[in-house]
């Protein structure tokens, strides 16, 4: 069974990085599967940042497009986020999330779902 | 990409049933068969209920529901119970190769 966990500091001073690691465990990231990231502002709704394929291609929302990166280091089981000039918007409960994948013949396929959620890390974008 | 549109609340008391609408776009909800639906329960992450429009995970009650006609999809809580008082949010993949997320739905049982 996947588990995930969020890691990362807690506050961010505005125009400086964001970063977020969220820990694998109950199965190999290489193996396959796609990782994502979900935030949510104080008292708002979700918002989809983006995704990673256990390949590395990546796709990410459109409005965070120029400032965000994921990213997945295999040897660690783990896949990261990177958002750039944080301002106070940016301020949020951080979700990673995993999206399942099935073989039929020969031929990987992918569900369209969050199935597994971490517990969310709460970032603050002050001075 | 514009979120998809839910009601901001829907009521009722315990035992009927209630349903959510989420309306996206032909390039969204309308364009594939991949709506998800989650809960949130305050201080909670989301809990997925139903994908693909109406099939349900395994541990999921029967009382879920999901459909979808157009560019609108919809859940539906059958027999409400206390415990189903959360938050709800629809999700579609879009033509884009990403996700969009509804505004949100709070639902009260009276």
């Amino acid at each position: 069974q996947v588990q995930l966990q969020e890691s990362g500091p807690g506050l961010v001073k505005p125009s400086e990085t964001l970063s977020l690691t969220c820990a694998v465990s109950g199965y190999s990231i290489s193996s396959g599967y796609y990782w994502g990231w979900i935030r949510q502002p104080p008292g708002k709704g979700l918002e989809w940042i983006g995704n990673i394929y256990h390949s590395g291609s990546t796709y990410y929302n459109p409005s965070l497009k120029s400032r965000v990166t994921i990213s997945i280091d295999t040897s660690k089981n783990q896949f990261s986020l990177k958002l750039t000039s944080v301002t106070a918007a940016d301020t949020a409960v951080y979700y990673c999330a995993s999206s399942p994948d099935f073989w039929s013949g020969y031929s990987r396929y992918y569900y369209y779902y969050m199935d597994v959620w971490g517990k969310g890390t709460t970032v603050t974008v002050s001075s | 990409q514009s979120a998809l549109t839910q009601p901001a609340s829907v009521s009722g008391s315990p035992g009927q049933s209630i349903t959510i609408s989420c309306t996206g776009t032909n390039s969204d909800v309308g364009g594939y068969n991949y709506v998800s639906w989650y809960q949130q329960h305050p201080g909670k992450a989301p809990k997925l209920m139903i994908y693909d429009v109406s099939k349900r995970p395994s541990g999921v009650s029967n009382r879920f529901s999901g459909s979808k006609s157009g560019n609108t999809a919809s859940l539906t809580i059958s027999g409400l119970q206390a415990e189903d008082e959360a938050d709800y949010y629809c999700s579609s993949y879009t033509s884009s190769s990403t996700y969009v997320f509804g505004t949100g739905t709070k639902v009260t049982v009276l």
